[in-house]
């Protein structure tokens, strides 16, 4: 069974680009979360993609977006960055109709904007 | 809304020592609860969950946790502590009702242990 992989690990941008990170969910899962962990908080919860369609939103701006392919694996874009889109981004795979909502975490991408 | 609390972001116990980690969580529906374990520069890894039945849940490296809905709360322990858990730790719910399975974190509590 393979987990839950996230790529790039690390990345640094300036202020103002775009950034796209990437998400494979685990075998079997067909829901995909994404969370933002500044430096010493708690995860936040960014969105959530269901049947390639945004099923549920946290207190992000919209120029934070996703995507969920047929496949489930997903992609987090985020545009005009700013200094305080510093964090670690995690990505969460689930399977709708489980019984605890559990969710299994990656590794996380860790995005740096100058 | 539903939040969680974590009381004390910094724990330092003794090795061998007991480990409780407190959380508590405001919902007007039991939700679903978990504790989440973070390693320096790593992703979240689940220790336990409670969900339904049995309040007292045990979850991996001799952690355990015990739901008490009448103080809305989620304690996490540990009889002893060894080395390899120091760690972040996160208290976490999940709503029953609602269709986005999303997850409420805790502020975190960093878990130092001293030789």
């Amino acid at each position: 069974e393979t987990g839950v992989t996230q790529s790039p690990t690390h990345l640094i941008k300036t202020r103002g680009q775009q950034v796209t990170l990437r998400c494979s969910s685990q075998s079997g899962h067909n829901t995909v979360s994404w969370y933002q962990q500044a430096l010493g908080q708690g995860p936040q919860f960014i969105f959530q993609y269901y049947r390639e369609e945004e099923n549920g939103r946290g207190n992000f701006p919209p120029r934070f977006s996703g995507l969920q392919f047929p496949n489930y694996s997903s992609e987090l874009n985020v545009n005009a960055l700013e200094l305080d889109d510093s964090a670690l981004y995690l990505c969460a795979s689930s399977l709708v109709g489980g019984l605890s909502n559990e969710q299994f975490f990656g590794p996380g991408t860790r995005l740096t904007v100058l | 809304a539903q939040s969680v609390t974590q009381l004390g972001s910094h724990l330092s116990v003794s090795e061998g020592a007991l480990v409780l980690l407190r959380c508590n969580y405001s919902s007007s529906v039991p939700p679903y609860l978990f504790w989440y374990v973070q390693y320096p520069n790593q992703g979240l890894q689940l220790l336990l969950k409670y969900t339904t039945g049995a309040t007292l849940v045990k979850g991996i490296n001799g952690f355990e946790a015990e739901f008490k809905k009448s103080e809305t709360s989620f304690h996490l322990t540990k009889p002893s502590a060894h080395m390899s858990d120091a760690a972040e730790y996160f208290c976490a719910v999940s709503p029953r009702d609602s269709s986005a399975s999303k997850i409420i974190f805790g502020s975190g509590t960093r878990l130092s242990i001293r030789p």
